[in-house]
C-alpha cells in the first residue's frame, strides 16, 4: 500500500528553527508537495520538489532525497502565526496525491 | 481577485437527509477535486474532475455525487446513504503550472445530527 509518515506533533520557540520530516512508500512518485493549513482553513500551498535537494523560498526550504523516500521542510525564525498543521502530500505513478495526515505546529513564546 | 469559495462555511444535516455543498473557481482551471478531511488522517479524494461534463470517483465515492456541467462549478451532493458524513469537506482547482499545485476554497463543514 502507499503511505506517508509525518509526526503528529511538534513544539518549538518563538525565533527558533524546526525541521518537520516526511517519509513515503508510494507507487511511483511525480513530486512531493507541503502545504500549510491553519485550524478551521484552507491548506495554501508552501512547496514543490520533484528532484533532489534543497528548494528555498524566504524562511521556509524544503529538501527530498527520493533515493531514501524522505523530506523535510525547514521553517526558520519562527513566529506565533507559522502555528499551524503542516501537510506532506506525494503525486504517485498516476499522478493522484496521496496525503499525510499532518504535523501540527505549536509556537511558544 | 481568484479563487475558490465554497458556501455553506457550516451546515448541519438530519440524518436521511440529502446536501449539496457548493463550489466555485475563477481561476480557469480544467481539473477540479472534492476531498474530505477528518482528525487524524491524511486528505481523502472523493471525485476529481479534469473537463467540463466528466468526473471520476476517488478512493471514497460511495455515498456521494458531483457535476461539472460549467468549467467554473463542480457542486458535491452528500446523500443518506453516505454513512458518516460528518466532516470538513475540501474543493480544489488546480490548473496548467508546472507544479500543478491545487488552490482550496475555504472549506465546508458538515455536521449531521
Amino acid at each position: 500500500g502507499q503511505n506517508i509518515d509525518q509526526p503528529t506533533e511538534m513544539t518549538a520557540t518563538e525565533g527558533a528553527i524546526v525541521q518537520i520530516n516526511c517519509t513515503y512508500q508510494t507507487s511511483g512518485f511525480n513530486g512531493l508537495f507541503w502545504y500549510q493549513q491553519h485550524a478551521g482553513e484552507a491548506p495554501t500551498f508552501l512547496s514543490y520538489n520533484v528532484l533532489d535537494g534543497l528548494e528555498e523560498k524566504g524562511r521556509f526550504s524544503s529538501f527530498l532525497s527520493r533515493s531514501k523516500g524522505y523530506s523535510y521542510l525547514l521553517l526558520k525564525e519562527l513566529q506565533m502565526k507559522d502555528s499551524a498543521s503542516y501537510l506532506c502530500a506525494v503525486k504517485d505513478s498516476n499522478y493522484q496525491l496521496i496525503w499525510g495526515a499532518g504535523t501540527k505546529l505549536i509556537i511558544k513564546p | 481577485d481568484g479563487g475558490i469559495t465554497q458556501s455553506p462555511k457550516y451546515l448541519f444535516r438530519k440524518e436521511g437527509q440529502n446536501v449539496t455543498l457548493s463550489c466555485e473557481q475563477n481561476l480557469n482551471h480544467d481539473a477540479m477535486y472534492w476531498y474530505r478531511q477528518d482528525p487524524g488522517q491524511g486528505l481523502r479524494l472523493i471525485y476529481y474532475s479534469q473537463i467540463v461534463n466528466d468526473f471520476q470517483k476517488g478512493d471514497i465515492a460511495e455515498g456521494y455525487s458531483v457535476s461539472r456541467e460549467k468549467k467554473e462549478s463542480f457542486p458535491l451532493t452528500v446523500t443518506s446513504a453516505q454513512k458518516n458524513p460528518t466532516a470538513f469537506y475540501l474543493c480544489a482547482s488546480s490548473g496548467l503550472s508546472h507544479t500543478g499545485e491545487l488552490f482550496f476554497g475555504e472549506g465546508s463543514r458538515l455536521t449531521v445530527l
